[in-house]
């Protein structure tokens, strides 16, 4: 079946610093979507990309999905305290198959 | 911000208790879901729905059951629980996209349920 990983599984980054987590699914992807949980959260939908090399920004949120639709990624510029979270990405192969979410990336700030 | 519910918010049940969890939506969607999710870990797919009457077993294996007897319904049942079900049950409903035919999941608060 169809395989989405995503690292890193944690990464610790001081207020400021940059942020990059990165997706890669075993098959073609019919569109990719990134989700933030909040620490005691639950999932909450950020964005989805559906065409080949698009880009997609929101403020310091930078969504990028590759040429062969198989990766994206999410960098965060000037990391804050607010986004700390665990960010998750989520494909399928068509509009009609349930998504499939990889194991996610956890963000730590430090002030 | 998404109208989806889910009862309880908590729950602490001794073993072998039958349990049900409850989700509801007004959005009218007609795909739901239930995802099972250690505190920090990986959600897992246990059931999904494509609208009344229809249910799905998803990719990690559950002793639980679901129904769908209503669109906006999609209760979880346990006959016997067990201290191996601990752990937060997440609900998700989602509306296939018409323009790009993808679905954005839009989740509830979650269950979090301990099994003594």
């Amino acid at each position: 079946g169809q395989q989405v990983m995503q690292i890193p599984q944690y990464q610790h980054v001081q207020e400021g610093e940059d942020f990059t987590t990165y997706c890669n699914s075993s098959t073609t992807l019919s569109n990719i979507q990134w989700y933030k949980q909040r620490p005691g959260g639950h999932p909450v939908f950020l964005i989805q990309l559906v065409k080949s090399g698009e880009v997609k920004k929101q403020k310091r949120l930078t969504f990028q999905f590759g040429e062969a639709k198989k990766n994206s990624s999410l960098h965060i510029t000037a990391t804050q305290t607010t986004d700390v979270g665990t960010y998750f990405c989520a494909g399928s192969n068509s509009g009609y198959s349930t998504l499939t979410f990889g194991k996610g990336t956890m963000l730590l700030v430090s002030p | 911000e998404a109208d989806i519910y889910q009862t309880p918010r908590y729950l602490v049940i001794g073993t072998g208790k039958k349990i049900t969890l409850e989700c509801s939506q007004t959005m009218g969607h007609d795909k739901m879901y239930w995802y099972q999710q250690d505190p920090g870990m990986e959600l897992h797919l246990i059931h999904y729905s494509y609208g009344v009457n229809s249910t799905e077993k998803g990719d990690l294996s559950s002793e639980s059951t679901v129904s769908r007897i209503r669109t906006e319904h999609f209760p979880l049942t346990l006959e016997s629980a067990r201290p191996s079900h601990t752990s937060q049950y997440l609900c998700a409903s989602s509306e296939l996209g018409v323009v790009s035919g993808t679905d954005t999941q839009y989740f509830g608060p979650g269950t979090r349920l301990t099994v003594l």
